[in-house]
């Protein structure tokens, strides 16, 4: 089944302890993202990837590192975490980035930072 | 800057009755415009996608939008809602497609029997 995983769905953490939430996909596509969701302000765009080994920030990028050593995976790595980063986030990926390829979007994380 | 503003917070509408979710957007070219659906407790699906051609697009569970340049919109329909079409819909404006994309803040729908 073509998918995109997320883990862990739920996570508590405290305030600078670092953690990594993993996303990976299994349709082969070239193009992933990480978005946060907050109430009232929608989805907004941390990083993306547009291959291996290429990253680009989004929208709101303080805070958080990516990585892109293989297709498959995505991970989103938050060095030392902080309360306004408690939201729920989601990965996503397409097969070309640039075009209106279809994104298809992880179940989501929901990251409470304490 | 790109910008995507979706006025409505909530809607209710009676099971039956048709559906326009409003979305305008900023954007200084030609824009890549999403509508995307998120169930509860679910990630998002795509809906229907525009980027040139015929401005009326027709996308999943009967939905369909309109591009209206002059007026910097690309509202969401559907003749008949369904009780399972309760969701918060999200409008989406793309630079260089879905490469990067900025969102509404989304409009939650209820509908009642």
């Amino acid at each position: 089944e073509a998918q995109v995983t997320q883990n862990p769905r739920y996570l508590i953490t405290v305030t600078g302890k670092k953690l990594t939430v993993t996303c990976s996909q299994n349709m082969n596509h070239e193009y992933m993202s990480w978005y946060r969701q907050d109430p009232g302000l929608g989805l907004r765009q941390i990083y993306y990837s547009m291959n291996v080994e290429v990253t680009d920030k989004g929208d709101v990028p303080e805070g958080y590192k990516v990585s892109r050593k293989e297709k498959r995976n995505f991970p989103l790595i938050l060095e030392s975490p902080s309360p306004n980063q408690t939201s729920l986030y989601f990965c996503a990926s397409s097969f070309r980035s640039g075009t209106t390829d279809t994104q298809y979007f992880g179940p989501g994380t929901r990251l409470t930072v304490l | 800057a790109q910008s995507v503003t979706q006025p409505d917070i909530h809607i209710t509408v009676s099971e039956g009755a048709s559906l326009e979710l409003r979305c305008n957007y900023s954007y200084g070219a030609t824009p890549y415009l999403f509508w995307y659906v998120q169930s509860p407790g679910q990630g998002l699906q795509l809906l229907l996608k525009y980027f040139s051609g015929d401005t009326l697009v027709q996308g999943i569970k009967g939905f369909e939008a309109e591009f209206k340049r002059s007026q910097s919109s690309f509202n969401l329909r559907k003749p008949s809602v369904h009780w399972s079409d309760a969701a918060e819909y999200f409008c989406a404006v793309g630079r260089f497609g879905n490469e990067k994309l900025t969102f509404g803040t989304g409009t939650r729908l209820t509908i009642i029997p």
